[in-house]
């Protein structure tokens, strides 16, 4: 069975660019998270969906990140326009349901320069 | 509010010796716990979890953790530590609502 799925894997941009991060999860997972993870830091949840509801996105900087999950599978984070401090890993993670456990992706590395 | 702390940032053990990593929680209700296992370039891979029932939980690869609720800890242990786990451990705390806190992580290294 494929694991969550995450691309691209690196990316360099200069401050001010867009940029977007795809995640496929684990086939039949409903619920889908974006965290992001700082150098030397945990995971820190910017959103969650069920299915293509986005049920806990109160850490989402909303002034320059947006999200979507279409259909309820796919999803992608999209920041715009990107900041110095934007440069951290970000991980997508799937679970059946809310309650279970959480299969991470191998993280997007962003760096803004 | 919800927190962990993993008040060892890292630590270093010789291949073979015993291991514990300390994890401390702060959480309302009865929390579920989780330990993660994340290796340079790699996502987070679970060792183990605790929901409810035994206090003592064994995981993959040899690890099991200990809750204790009087102390609100829920410590990882190896008793024999190889070279292959060195890595970074992050102690987590589940939500009733699905949302994961992770703690800042402990970077494991092996000395040979």
């Amino acid at each position: 069975e494929a694991g969550v799925v995450q691309s691209p894997r690196y990316k360099i941009i200069e401050k001010k660019q867009p940029v977007a991060f795809w995640c496929n999860p684990i086939s039949g997972h409903n619920t889908l998270y974006w965290y992001l993870q700082n150098l030397g830091q945990g995971p820190e949840l910017l959103i969650r969906y069920e299915n293509e509801e986005a049920v806990d996105d109160s850490q989402l900087p909303k002034d320059r990140f947006s999200a979507e999950r279409l259909k309820g599978v796919d999803s992608t984070l999209k920041i715009q326009p990107a900041e110095l401090g934007d440069s951290a890993v970000y991980l997508c993670a799937s679970s059946l349901e809310w309650d279970n456990e959480q299969f991470f992706g191998p993280g997007t590395r962003l760096t803004v320069l | 509010a919800q927190s962990v702390t993993q008040p060892d940032i890292h630590i270093t053990v010789s291949e073979g010796a015993s291991l514990e990593l300390r994890c401390n929680y702060s959480y309302g209700a009865t929390p579920y716990l989780f330990w993660y296992v994340q290796s340079p370039g790699q996502g987070l891979q679970l060792l183990l979890k605790y929901f409810s029932g035994d206090t003592l939980v064994q995981g993959i690869k040899g690890f099991e953790a200990e809750f204790k609720r009087s102390q609100s800890s829920f410590n990882l242990r190896k008793p024999s530590v190889h070279w292959s786990d060195a890595a970074e451990y992050f102690c987590a705390v589940g939500s009733n609502t699905g949302k994961l806190i992770f703690g800042q992580g402990t970077t494991l290294q092996v000395k040979p």
